[in-house]
């Protein structure tokens, strides 16, 4: 089945920087790649997605890259705020899958 | 518009209690419903999906069980619980096409909070 690998773990950076999570996964046949965000006692909440007939996407201070040949995708996201603190879950899935395939999650702090 | 809602959001039993979580889903027909675990704040555990009324798959085993007795609702049960069974239950819903997909966005319900004392 499909494995998604998530790294790192744990990332901190101050309020104005950028961050960066990588993600990579197994299964050829995946086409879409959701990201989740999830704040402290929440719900995560789908904040951008991107399907393998797109290298990039954009929405503001997120962009989602994708490279099919390596099999990873990453999340960027630009001019940092405390409020984009969470934890972040990438995930890989494909309609011959059951369901989405998550990562491991990313706790992701901005310091001011 | 699409909505989901699950309750109770949070719950405290003792081990060797029973259990019921309860999600129900408005504004679409014939959803995939499925049950996660999240333990210790991280990580997504896919329990059970659903792709219809009666029809359920476990992807765990374990003592708890789920239950879809109408079109947008979906149970998670246990007999007895665990100590280990203590985590954020997380109900979520997807489009379907008569069979579970891995390329349709998930959405969430709130969670339910479980404490097993």
């Amino acid at each position: 089945g499909e494995n998604v690998e998530q790294h790192p773990s744990t990332l901190s950076v101050q309020e104005g920087d950028s961050a960066v999570i990588k993600c990579t996964y197994s299964d050829s046949a995946s086409n879409y790649f959701p990201w989740y965000k999830q704040e402290l006692g929440k719900r995560p909440q789908l904040i951008i997605d991107i399907r393998s007939n797109v290298g990039e996407k954009k929405d503001q201070r997120i962009a989602v890259t994708l490279n099919k040949t390596a099999k990873h995708f990453s999340l960027h996201i630009t001019e940092t705020q405390p409020e984009d603190s969470a934890v972040y879950f990438c995930a890989a899935g494909s309609n011959s899958g059951y369901a989405l395939n998550f990562g491991k999650g990313t706790s992701l702090l901005v310091t001011p | 518009s699409q909505t989901i809602h699950q309750w109770p959001a949070t719950l405290v039993q003792p081990v060797g209690s029973p259990l019921s979580l309860e999600c129900t889903v408005e504004g679409t027909s014939n959803p995939n419903l499925y049950w996660y675990r999240q333990a210790a704040g991280r990580g997504l555990q896919l329990l059970f999906y659903s792709v219809g009324i009666g029809q359920i798959s476990s992807e765990v085993p374990q003592n708890l069980s789920a239950s879809r007795p109408q079109d947008r609702q979906f149970i998670l049960s246990s007999k007895k619980l665990l100590l280990s069974d203590s985590g954020f239950y997380l109900c979520a819903w997807s489009v379907t096409q008569g069979f579970p997909r891995g390329d349709s966005p998930l959405h969430f319900g709130n969670g339910t909070r479980l404490t097993v004392t």
